[in-house]
């Protein structure tokens, strides 16, 4: 499968844990994003990495958020002390940066976490 | 804010018959619009695209429009087929930058009937 895979795909964890979820885009694509997705809503913007380059992360991302892209490629995304708020899907999708503002995303299969 | 609302939330029709979704969005700056479905549990695949330049893009039994004047944006299925049941989501992007942050509507449950 070519496209974009996350792992792991469900994390259950008590509140106050810290959880990381991974995320490896389509070879080659250079432009990464993560998204937040809650039941019955569209999935909202968190944050964005062209390359190893974090260039915006959304007021969504509080400190307890940390996403990193170390070496351009996968990228994780950890949440620290999680709170039952954080309950959601979380959606890694990717693009290959093409110009003029049609830079096609695709996403991943999630990672669903729950907050007991 | 960025803000992208869509309706209907929940759209019920007969095989074979049209659909209509639409959103509106506040960001003037907005110039590139994808529209995804998202069957249950998998991830949300792009099923059309338009960006502002283009008042309308037909891909077979899909199509959309465009009104900067008014932003509004809205995606037409006909004769459609059990198999278009999903939820859709609409977006909007400034492509700010030369990347796309989207803006999602809160989808649409579209449902059709045998």
């Amino acid at each position: 499968d070519t496209g974009v895979s996350q792992n792991p795909r469900h994390k259950i964890t008590k509140r106050g844990q810290n959880v990381t979820f991974r995320c490896d885009p389509i070879s080659e694509h250079n432009r990464l994003y993560w998204y937040r997705q809650t039941l019955g809503q569209g999935p909202e913007f968190l944050t964005y990495f062209q390359n190893e380059a974090q260039l915006e992360k959304s007021r969504l991302l509080s400190d307890r958020f940390s996403a990193e892209r170390p070496k351009g490629s996968f990228s994780t995304l950890e949440i620290q002390r999680t709170e039952q708020g954080d309950s959601a899907m979380y959606l890694c999708a990717s693009s290959s940066g093409t110009s003029g503002g049609r830079d096609t995303q695709y996403f991943g299969p999630g990672t669903r976490l729950t907050v007991l | 804010g960025e803000n992208v609302e869509q309706h209907p939330s929940t759209l019920s029709v007969q095989e074979g018959d049209s659909a209509v979704i639409k959103c509106t969005y506040s960001d003037s700056a907005s110039n590139y619009f994808p529209w995804y479905k998202q069957e249950l549990g998998k991830r949300p695949q792009l099923i059309i695209d338009i960006r502002s330049n283009v008042g309308e893009k037909k891909d077979q039994r899909i199509a959309v429009t465009l009104n900067k004047t008014a932003k509004h944006f809205s995606l037409h299925i006909t004769e459609t087929q059990p198999e278009d049941s999903a939820v859709y989501f609409c977006a909007a992007s400034r492509g700010t930058g030369g990347y796309n942050k989207l803006i999602f509507g809160a989808g649409t449950r579209l449902a059709v009937h045998p």
